[in-house]
């Protein structure tokens, strides 16, 4: 069955940097397209980045574009979110997802990992 | 970016009833439309895509209908494992995927 876990979460300063990683098995991963979705505590879902199965497109929300990267290592089974200049609101456990028959929909989720930006 | 509005936000109803939440499009959004299942300190689980397919494992009373800009999830009897909050999320115009603010379903 598809499983997913995330790593790499964690308190960090306003500011600074952390990578989040996603393990994924019991499915052919680079068959599939990847997202990050994310809940802020007590919150709803709020969607961060797609990236094709091969790795050839990206795609972010607004509110990350231009400080979070999403990457893909089909030779490892892993999903990454480089985040970088992180904020008080990016405080949020963060999910990531495979993507459905068609990439727009999330067929299956990890539990998340929580990142805490806080000075 | 199109916005996603669900009603009601809370939906109190008894056991063995039928349950009845809508999501709302601010454009047409086709059938391209799913809807998540939340229980507290999980991960969302998609319950429908296409507007009214139900994913694997997903049970029969769970449906949905709808297209354009009005969508309904119907429980058709609530279990006691069906209290949790439901989003719904369009996948037609994006990106940026968009969800709805959610439906908690609760106990009455």
């Amino acid at each position: 069955q598809v499983q997913l876990v995330e790593s790499g979460g964690g308190v960090v300063q306003p500011g600074r940097s952390l990578r989040l990683s996603c393990a994924a098995s019991g499915f052919t991963f680079s068959s599939y397209g990847m997202h990050w979705v994310r809940q802020a505590p007590g919150k709803g879902l709020e969607w961060v980045a797609v990236i094709s199965y091969d790795g050839s497109n990206k795609y972010y929300a607004d509110s990350v574009k231009g400080r979070f990267t999403i990457s893909r290592d089909n030779s490892k089974n892993t999903l990454y979110l480089q985040m970088n200049s992180l904020r008080v609101e990016d405080t949020a456990v963060f999910y990531c997802a495979k993507c459905g028959l068609n990439w727009g929909f999330l067929g299956s989720w990890g539990q998340g990992t929580l990142v805490t930006v806080s000075s | 970016e199109i916005v996603m509005t669900q009603s009601p936000a809370t939906l109190s109803v008894s056991p063995g009833e039928r349950a009845t939440l809508s999501c709302r499009a601010s454009q047409s959004v086709s059938s391209s439309l799913a809807w998540y299942q939340q229980k507290p300190g999980q991960a969302p689980r998609l319950l429908i895509y296409g507007a009214s397919t139900t994913a694997p494992g997903i049970p029969a009373r769970f449906s949905g209908s709808g297209s354009g800009t009005e969508f309904t999830l119907t429980i058709s009897s609530l279990q006691s494992e069906d209290f949790a909050l439901y989003y719904c999320q369009q996948y037609n115009n994006w990106p940026p995927l968009t969800f709805g603010g959610g439906t908690k379903v609760e106990i009455k």
